[in-house]
């Protein structure tokens, strides 16, 4: 299966630890996007990344979190001294970047529980 | 800001009913629609999309039909199928910049029984 892979599937921390997520996107998929969707919710964009640029942030994306995409394939997402409202799903979505309409292809998710 | 609203759910049917889930959206521009599914313990997956006005997107036995007028894009479903039961989410994105968020909507869950 060549599809986006997420590590890990789940993440269970207490308060003010840090904790980082992997994700893997589809092979030569350009651009990478990491969302957070909490219960009863959509996902809300976190940021992108085109190859190893970051080139966008969401104002939900606090300086306690930060995200990596070095040589830009694999991505990781930190997140410092967590606190129990970072409690989520944490997704990773992958596109090419000649693919239109901005079809954005889904990992399964690591789901974050902070104690 | 843009926004999607959808319908909220849950909503239950019974096997070969009528589907509709209803989903209208507020942007600036043109932008390009979908229809998201995401099965029980699985990542989201791309059910349909429309790109511009009066465009229809269909596939499985789905549609949704981008109508700017109403800025509207309901999805829709002539038999569901017990298969169908997961949670459903409109989503928009900007026209013409492929590298921008996708804006999802609550999600709509689904429930099928036989």
């Amino acid at each position: 299966d060549t599809g986006v892979s997420q590590n890990p599937r789940h993440k269970i921390t207490k308060r003010g630890q840090n904790v980082t997520f992997r994700c893997d996107p589809i092979s030569e998929h350009n651009r990478l996007y990491w969302y957070r969707q909490t219960l009863g919710q959509g996902p809300e964009f976190l940021t992108y990344f085109q190859n190893e640029a970051q080139l966008e942030k969401s104002r939900l994306l606090s300086d306690r979190f930060s995200a990596e995409r070095p040589k830009g394939s694999f991505s990781t997402l930190e997140i410092q001294r967590t606190e129990q409202g970072d409690s989520a799903m944490y997704l990773c979505a992958s596109s090419p970047l000649s693919l239109g309409a901005n079809e954005q292809f889904f990992g399964p998710g690591t789901r974050l529980t902070v104690l | 800001g843009d926004s999607v609203t959808q319908m909220e759910g849950p909503v239950t049917l019974s096997e070969e009913a009528f589907l509709t889930i209803n989903c209208t959206y507020t942007a600036t521009g043109y932008p390009s629609l979908f229809w998201y599914v995401q099965y029980p313990g699985e990542g989201l997956q791309l059910l349909l999309k429309a790109t511009k006005a009066d465009d229809k997107g269909s596939n499985k036995g789905f549609e949704a039909t981008y109508r700017k007028e109403t800025t509207s894009f309901h999805l829709e479903k002539g038999s569901v199928q017990v298969s169908d039961s997961a949670v459903y989410f409109c989503a928009l994105s900007e026209p013409n910049q492929a590298g921008t968020a996708l804006i999802f909507g609550k999600g709509t869950t689904l429930s099928v029984s036989s």
